[in-house]
């Protein structure tokens, strides 16, 4: 069963350096997204991406965040200079057009020191 | 966007049992979707609904939606220890492409 895929699982960063996330989507689906969830709360709303643009952004995803499309099946997320503030677990997302079911990656904990 | 607020927020019971969270909202939605989160681990897709449907089914799993209550609920029927994880309902608008999460319901199952 396709599923989507997002690497690392696990990245131990310091703070105020770059990093970039990675998310395979599932292959025919045309609609993408990032979300977050910091260790005991609720899950966060980032991005979402379809047609090469983003569609939508939350106020969390300010200009330290950018996504981006590089090829027909990597959709990243890269933190510019990371803080503290950004540990947290983070979920890539895909699903098809219309009214149809989202479904998520395994997840990436990035943990600032 | 509009969040769902699940209730309860923490529901323990024994193995066997049946299992009830429910998911309250605002405003108009165009879907609601459930899913499941074991510790620490990724998101699992369990059903989605759409506003024009009532109930649907998968197995252990019953999803009613009562849109003039502005309410859903997802049913486990015969709960197992395997069930124990966190439940969360994900709402998307008439508006946007992005669904918002709720708190979430923690379950535990007891052997």
């Amino acid at each position: 069963e396709p599923e989507v895929t997002q690497t690392p699982s696990h990245q131990v960063t310091q703070m105020g350096q770059e990093v970039i996330l990675r998310c395979v989507p599932i292959s025919n689906h045309l609609y993408f997204y990032w979300y977050r969830q910091i260790l005991g709360q609720k899950v966060e709303f980032l991005v979402s991406f379809y047609n090469n643009e983003i569609s939508e952004k939350s106020e969390i995803f300010d200009d330290q965040f950018s996504v981006e499309r590089p090829d027909g099946s990597n959709f990243t997320l890269k933190i510019r200079s990371t803080k503290l503030e950004d540990s947290a677990m983070y979920f890539c997302a895909s699903r098809r057009t219309g009214n149809t079911e989202a479904f998520f990656g395994q997840g990436t904990r990035l943990t600032v020191v | 966007s509009q969040q769902g607020e699940e209730d309860p927020q923490a529901l323990s019971i024994q193995e066997g049992e049946n299992a009830t969270m429910n998911c309250s909202y605002k405003t108009s939605i165009n879907n609601l979707q459930w899913y499941r989160q074991n510790s620490g681990r990724g998101l699992v897709h369990l059903i989605l609904i759409r506003s024009n449907e009532r109930e649907k089914h998968s197995g252990r799993l019953r999803v009613t939606l009562d849109t003039s209550k502005k309410s859903s609920s997802l049913l486990i029927t015969a709960s197992r220890a395997a069930d124990t994880a966190s439940y969360f309902c994900a709402l998307r608008d008439n508006y946007g492409q992005n669904f918002v999460f709720g708190p979430g319901t923690r379950l535990s199952v007891l052997p």
